[in-house]
C-alpha cells in the first residue's frame, strides 16, 4: 500500500503569511493528489485535486504542486477562517490513502 | 445539489454491530461508485471501503476486512455499511463520500457524519 506522509504535523502563524504544507507519497503517484480542509466541528472539504487544480469556489490564495511523490500545499496569505486541519490523499488506487493531517492555527 | 445523509450511528457494546446508512440525492446515485471513510475522535482520517456503481466491485481497508460489509440499493438512492464483530477501536465518524469520477477519482462530496461509540 502507498503511505502518505505529511509535515509538519501542525503550525502556528500570523495572519497574512505564507503557509506551506509538504506531503510525500512512498511511491510515485503521478498527479493523483488531492487535498481537503477540515474545519473545526466538520467534515472535509475538497481544496486541491490533480496535485494542483483549485476546486471551485476555493479561494485563490489556496496552490497545490508537485508530482511524483513530492506535494505541496500554499497558503499564500492566512486568514482566520484558515484555520483548519488539511489531508492530502493519493487516490491512484485503493485504499486511497489520507496523510496523517496538518493542524493550521492563527498566532 | 449533491447531498449525502447519514444515519444509523449510536452507542453498541463490544463485539455488536450496527447497520449505517447513506441516503444520496441531487446525483444519478448509479452511475457512481461510493466511499467510506471514518475519522476517530481526534485522529485523522481513515479511509474504510468502496463500492462499484452497481454493487460489482468491493474494496475494504485491511483493519476492518472480513467485520464490515459495504453494499448499496440503487433502487432507493441509499449507501450501506453494516459494522460487526466491533472494537473499542472502531469508534469514529463515519462518513460517507461520493468520486468525482471512476474509482481512481478524488471525494467531491462528503457528507456530515455519523457517530459510531463502541462502549460497555
Amino acid at each position: 500500500d502507498i503511505q502518505m506522509t505529511q509535515s509538519p504535523s501542525s503550525l502556528s502563524a500570523s495572519v497574512g503569511d505564507r503557509v506551506t504544507i509538504t506531503c510525500r507519497a512512498s511511491q510515485g503517484i503521478s498527479n493523483f493528489l488531492a487535498w481537503y480542509q477540515q474545519k473545526p466541528g466538520g467534515f472535509p472539504n475538497l481544496l486541491i485535486y490533480a496535485a494542483s487544480t483549485l476546486q471551485s469556489g476555493v479561494p485563490s490564495r489556496f496552490s497545490g504542486s508537485g508530482s511524483g511523490t513530492a506535494f505541496t500545499l500554499t497558503i499564500s496569505s492566512l486568514q482566520p477562517e484558515d484555520v483548519a486541519t488539511y489531508y492530502c490523499q493519493e487516490y491512484i488506487s485503493a485504499p486511497w490513502t489520507f496523510g496523517q493531517g496538518t493542524k493550521v492555527q492563527v498566532k | 445539489q449533491v447531498q449525502l445523509v447519514e444515519s444509523g450511528g449510536g452507542v453498541v457494546q463490544p463485539g455488536g454491530s450496527l447497520r449505517l446508512s447513506c441516503a444520496a440525492s441531487g446525483f444519478t446515485f448509479s452511475n457512481f461508485g461510493m466511499h467510506w471513510v471514518r475519522q476517530a475522535p481526534g485522529k485523522g482520517l481513515e479511509w474504510v471501503a468502496f463500492i462499484g456503481f452497481d454493487g460489482s466491485n468491493k474494496y475494504y481497508a485491511d483493519s476492518v476486512e472480513g467485520r464490515f460489509t459495504i453494499s448499496r440499493d440503487n433502487s432507493k438512492n441509499t449507501l450501506y455499511l453494516q459494522v460487526g464483530s466491533l472494537r473499542a477501536d472502531d469508534t469514529a465518524v463515519y462518513y460517507c463520500a461520493k468520486p468525482k469520477l471512476g474509482p481512481s477519482s478524488f471525494f467531491d462530496f462528503w457528507g456530515q457524519g455519523t457517530l459510531v461509540t463502541v462502549s460497555s
